[in-house]
């Protein structure tokens, strides 16, 4: 079955500075990775996505980058703030059916 | 569009009763996940549900546990008997068609203690 592992587990970083979130995977027939950001309390919610078909997406000041020989993918925040404080969370497919999930960071930004 | 609809959103049982857990998919998503998170933990997949049919209960355990998706109302998450160990915050994701390369949307879950 599918294996995530993500690091580091817990990030602080100063307000504007960059911060980088990294996971491996096992499966190499997954094709679709999600990254999801948890607030105290909350849901998960999607924040980006990648499919394996592009090396590198970026929405504003969050990029992912994929490389599928080395079966990793890693989450880059920009210029953060103090609301980007929060767990986040990779996934990788299994059978199509299912995500396996990370073990999660916890980001805090430091204003 | 209404998003995932979980409830209740919290929920207190005492160890022996019987927990059900509800989820209305969003709006045209037919393929609906369980998973369950304790503290400080990421989440962990337990039932894949299409309308009338459970595709994978792997992550479920075998015993005190059920789910299903009938025909018409919500997802229900059944457990029976619970324990200490069943505490935890339980969320529903739906997805408008199956595979692992469709973005899954997650409810804001149902936090169950157990006393």
């Amino acid at each position: 079955g599918e294996n995530v592992e993500q690091h580091p587990s817990t990030l602080s970083v100063q307000e504007g500075d960059s911060a980088v979130i990294k996971c491996t995977y096992s499966d190499s027939a997954s094709n679709y990775f999600p990254w999801y950001k948890q607030e105290l309390g909350k849901r998960p919610q999607l924040i980006i996505d990648i499919r394996s078909n592009v090396g590198e997406k970026k929405d504003q000041r969050i990029a992912v980058t994929l490389n599928k020989t080395a079966k990793h993918f890693s989450l880059h925040i920009t210029e953060t703030q103090p609301e980007d404080s929060a767990v986040y969370f990779c996934a990788a497919p299994e059978s199509f059916n299912k995500f396996y999930f990370g073990s999660g960071t916890k980001l805090n930004v430091k204003p | 569009n209404a998003g995932v609809m979980q409830n209740p959103r919290h929920l207190v049982r005492r160890r022996g009763q019987e927990a059900r857990l509800r989820c209305s998919p969003m709006k045209g998503h037919s393929h609906v996940y369980w998973y369950r998170q304790l503290p400080e933990e990421g989440l962990k997949f337990m039932v894949y549900l299409q309308k009338e049919n459970i595709i994978d209960e792997s992550g479920m355990p075998k015993e005190r546990f059920s789910a299903e998706f009938p025909k018409e109302g919500p997802s229900i998450l059944r457990i029976q008997q619970v324990v200490r160990g069943d505490s935890a915050a339980y969320f529903c994701a739906s997805s408008p068609a199956s595979g692992g390369n469709q973005p899954q949307h997650f409810g804001d879950g149902t936090r169950l203690s157990i006393l």
